[in-house]
């Protein structure tokens, strides 16, 4: 199976501050990698798909980058409402993998 | 709208089975793969099971293979997964998921509230 590491596992940031979440992929995945945010009670909502592409509706200060095995999520100035965990996904071949989610903090 | 609503959670005892149904409306089910995905308490997303528009391919993880089936019917707009021998590790909140297209290699960009499945005697 595929292993997909997530760094940092928490993340202290300011609102304003710029925000970027690595996630590697023990081989070679394409772009197929998609990146979800999860807010606590709440079912996770999809961010970014093949790599660097935005989800309809979400906003501009959310970005994706990457292929093959390393990827990035960034966030160009954090806001009140981004505090939440991030989950990077690979979709590349069955099984499935999640990586093991960034939460983001208030600082 | 697209919604996606769970049901069949509950308490089970260790080694018995349970069914899980998803209930789709707002999209033409025999379009979209379909997955599950499961969250324990307080820890992260785990990827279950998934399954290809037609049922022609399906995939599971590691750790539910041989003992979890899912599968849809399309006419009924459901898709299922059937859990059998549970185990204490499998407690969790039970996401239903719709893929992006057809088949596995098509992203989640929908997922429904959840069902809780715990186990214990």
């Amino acid at each position: 199976d595929i292993q997909m590491t997530q760094s940092p596992s928490t993340l202290s940031a300011s609102v304003g501050d710029r925000v970027t979440i690595t996630c590697r992929a023990s081989q070679s995945i394409s772009s197929r990698l998609a990146w979800y945010q999860q807010k606590p009670g709440e079912a996770p909502k999809l961010l970014i798909y093949k790599a660097s592409s935005l989800e309809n509706g979400v906003p501009s200060r959310f970005s994706g980058s990457g292929s093959g095995t390393e990827f990035t999520l960034t966030i160009s100035s954090l806001q009140p409402d981004d505090f939440a965990t991030y989950y990077c996904q690979q979709y590349n071949s069955y099984s499935w993998t999640f990586g093991q989610g960034t939460k983001v903090e208030i600082k | 709208e697209v919604q996606l609503v769970e049901s069949g959670g509950g308490l089970v005892q260790p080694g018995r089975s349970l069914r899980l149904s998803c209930a789709a409306s707002g999209f033409t089910l025999d379009h979209y793969a379909m997955h599950w995905v499961r969250q324990a308490p307080g820890k992260g997303l785990e990827w279950v099971a998934g399954i290809s528009w037609n049922s022609g391919s399906v995939g599971y993880a590691d750790s539910v293979r041989g003992r979890f089936t899912i599968s849809r019917d399309n006419a009924k707009n459901s898709v299922y997964l059937q859990m059998n021998s549970l185990r204490a590790e499998d407690m969790a909140l039970y996401y239903c998921a719709k893929a992006s297209g057809g088949h596995y290699y098509y992203y989640i960009d929908v997922w429904g509230k959840g069902t809780t499945v715990t186990v214990s005697s």
